[in-house]
């Protein structure tokens, strides 16, 4: 199947930090999505990014589908931001998440 | 709009019995997902609804599983027979099909133990 390795698989940083997530895929990046598992649970969609660089506020995201991965940047960081980060692949209408990121910013 | 609601939250059960989980989806999404989640691992897709038709089932949907989306609103996922491998989280999602991928919304979840 395809694959979606993320890396790294555990990061923690003191607030205020930056970091910087990455995605690859082992075939065709695909409608790419970034999403954020706070520690309760709730998945939050951060970006659709199927190519390019989006920002929003503190965090912003680089595709490079021609290269098959992506790039996800944490500037800043705070405690709120902890949690487990995805990406996602679609195949049809099914996402492909990868294992994930667990951040963890200390205060 | 409150977003994607599911309920319960958290259920415990003992081995063998049925269980059913409720998904109200964004009210203007016409598509629903259902994937579950066990503990380090991100989430597996498990079906999906466009409307009230199901269009895609998972192999990971055994006989024991199944889905409903009766007038193409809420939605519900059944477990018969439970077993201790179903304990995991069962994540819904909805979104707004216009052609891509993205805008999904997912749920809170709900959370599966069985003992």
């Amino acid at each position: 199947g395809i694959q979606v390795e993320q890396s790294p698989p555990d990061l923690i940083l003191q607030e205020g930090a930056n970091s910087t997530l990455r995605c690859n895929f082992s075939d065709s990046v695909n409608n790419l999505q970034w999403f954020h598992q706070n520690p309760w649970g709730q998945l939050i969609n951060l970006f659709y990014i199927p190519s390019g660089t989006k920002q929003n506020g503190r965090l912003s995201a680089t595709t490079v589908a021609t290269e098959r991965y992506s790039l996800l940047y944490i500037s800043s960081s705070q405690t709120t931001d902890s949690g487990v980060y995805f990406c996602t692949r679609a195949s049809g209408s099914r996402l492909t998440f990868g294992e994930g990121t667990q951040l963890t910013v200390n205060p | 709009d409150t977003g994607v609601s599911q309920n319960p939250r958290h259920k415990i059960t003992k081995r063998g019995q049925n269980v059913t989980f409720r998904c109200d989806p964004i009210s203007e999404h016409n598509r629903l997902y259902w994937y579950r989640q066990t503990l380090g691992q991100g989430p597996e897709f498990l079906t999906y609804f466009q409307n009230e038709a199901q269009l895609e089932k998972s192999r990971l949907l055994s006989d024991r599983f199944s889905a409903e989306r009766p007038k193409g609103s809420f939605s519900t996922l059944e477990i018969q027979r439970t077993e201790q491998g179903d304990s995991a989280m069962y994540l819904c999602a909805s979104s707004l099909f216009t052609g891509g991928a993205g805008g999904y919304t997912f749920g809170s979840g709900t959370r599966l133990t069985v003992v």
